[in-house]
């Protein structure tokens, strides 16, 4: 079965430290791509950082970066320097080639405060 | 250049009533998604159209939703005979190409349906 798994319902960080929000993955398909979409209280989604099955180096993009673990099957996404606009839910995604491309499974997000 | 765009931003109606949801996808994008979230959950897909090809409606969770895309442009979600369980964030996303797992989707503002 192909599966999100983020086991951080919510979590907190100081204003300026680094966060890591956790994502596991599951799924047969030897391609496939995994994203972080960031959805703030206004409720649209954002895409954040892309990281491809077969890239060899981490994705980064500014102050995010995806921690791409293939082995463990693990995409945590790492954010510097937080800041209080960073408070939102991030969701973990992961779009296999096999299913026809289509369909991109979400977690259940994991929601971030960040403290003044 | 434009967004998704989403309209209307809200929509409030009784139980029983049909509804017409609206979206603009990103010009040039071929591939057009809806998903639902309910309050505090994650994304459920509901349906996709890539170009003039039968859309994928494997999602829908009854036959009182349908959705159709003309034109290979803008799409509607019609949800008939509304049951207070409809009640969600209704989120449409587009892409530029499908058959790739670097795909990346971008979402809309979302229509926020309350059944009353």
């Amino acid at each position: 079965a192909q599966k999100i798994t983020q086991t951080q319902p919510g979590m907190f960080v100081q204003e300026k430290e680094a966060v890591t929000l956790d994502c596991t993955y599951d799924t047969s398909d030897p391609s496939y791509g995994l994203f972080w979409y960031k959805q703030p209280s206004s409720g649209e989604m954002i895409f954040l950082i892309y990281q491809g099955s077969y890239d060899q180096q981490n994705a980064t993009e500014g102050r995010y970066s995806l921690n791409f673990q293939k082995a463990r099957k693990s995409a945590n996404l790492v954010i510097s320097a937080s800041q209080l606009g960073d408070s939102a839910m991030y969701f973990c995604a992961m779009r296999p080639s096999n299913t026809g491309g289509f369909k991109t499974i979400f977690g259940a997000g994991t929601r971030l405060f960040v403290k003044a | 250049g434009a967004g998704v765009s989403q309209s209307p931003s809200n929509k409030v109606t009784e139980k029983g009533k049909d509804v017409e949801l609206r979206c603009d996808p990103i010009s040039g994008h071929t591939a057009l998604y809806w998903y639902r979230q309910s309050l505090g959950q994650g994304l459920e897909f509901l349906i996709y159209f890539q170009g003039n090809s039968a859309p994928d409606k494997s999602g829908l969770p009854s036959d009182r939703f349908s959705a159709e895309r003309t034109g290979g442009s803008v799409s509607t979600l019609t949800i008939q005979r509304t049951q207070q369980e409809d009640s969600a964030v209704y989120l449409c996303a587009s892409s530029l190409r499908l058959a790739d797992s670097t795909d990346t989707q971008y979402f809309g503002p979302g229509t926020r349906l309350t059944v009353l």
